[in-house]
């Protein structure tokens, strides 16, 4: 079964660092670009990013540029998001996704394909005092 | 960055009629090149992660009923359900994977009537 499982719940106080993890199955880990997706509590789903864990190359959403990193280990099959100093508003459910993509030339961009098939269950983070 | 807006937000919906959801794109998601529409629809059901139901704007996932179908081409697209189920009660949100960032529309929660 393809599937991608991620680390579980985490409770943190403001300024901690985390890394959380996603670990894929049943597929070949390093074909798919793995994305990182926020859902803030009640709100909409927010693209993060992408790596490929193939050679660890990735793309930041400017809004999370700096904010968070990104990092694979292709011999573990897991991706892992990454806080050096959480905030209160880091408080969101963290997905990650596989969806397969290319570098296209004329735009010097990333363009996806198909869409992202399968879903970690997501990893529920709380940062509090 | 491309926005994505989606109507309405929410929606009411009678069992077994149908539903509507718009998507529109600040920017043509059309690649002229290939003739495809980098446009995705997820449905996502309370507690649960989002789960892929069309991806080109129209091509249906593999194993999503045939009540689900998408339509649109460039800035517009449509998400319908022709004959809504209980178990479709979730929101539903449109993503372009045209250019990064890859942007989700802000979501439209269907419920039943």
């Amino acid at each position: 079964e393809v599937q991608l499982v991620q680390s579980g719940a985490e409770v943190k106080k403001p300024g901690e660092s985390l890394k959380i993890s996603c670990k894929g199955s049943g597929y070949n880990f390093i074909t798919y670009w793995i994305v990182w997706v926020r859902q803030m509590p009640g709100k909409g789903l927010e693209w993060m990013g992408i790596i490929y864990p193939a050679d660890s190359d990735t793309r930041y959403s400017p809004s999370f540029q700096g904010q968070v990193s990104f990092s694979a280990d292709k011999s573990l099959n897991t991706a892992y998001l990454q806080w050096s100093s959480l905030k209160a508003s880091d408080t969101a459910i963290y997905y990650c996704a596989r969806q397969t993509a290319y570098y296209d030339l004329l735009t010097a961009d990333f363009r996806g394909s198909y869409g992202m098939d399968v879903w970690g269950q997501g990893t529920t983070v709380t940062v509090s005092s | 960055d491309i926005v994505m807006t989606q109507s309405p937000d929410s929606l009411t919906v009678s069992l077994g009629e149908r539903a509507t959801i718009n998507c529109k794109s600040s920017q043509s998601v059309l690649d002229s090149s290939d003739n495809k529409n980098y446009l995705a629809w997820y449905q996502q059901k309370p507690g649960q992660p989002p789960q892929l139901l069309i991806y080109w704007a129209s091509t249906r996932e593999s194993g999503v009923p045939d009540r689900f179908s998408g339509s649109g081409s460039g800035t517009d697209f449509t998400l319908s359900i022709s004959s809504l189920q209980a178990e479709d009660v979730a929101a539903y949100s449109c993503q372009q994977y045209y250019n990064t960032p890859w942007t989700f529309g802000q979501g439209t929660k269907v419920e039943i009537k």
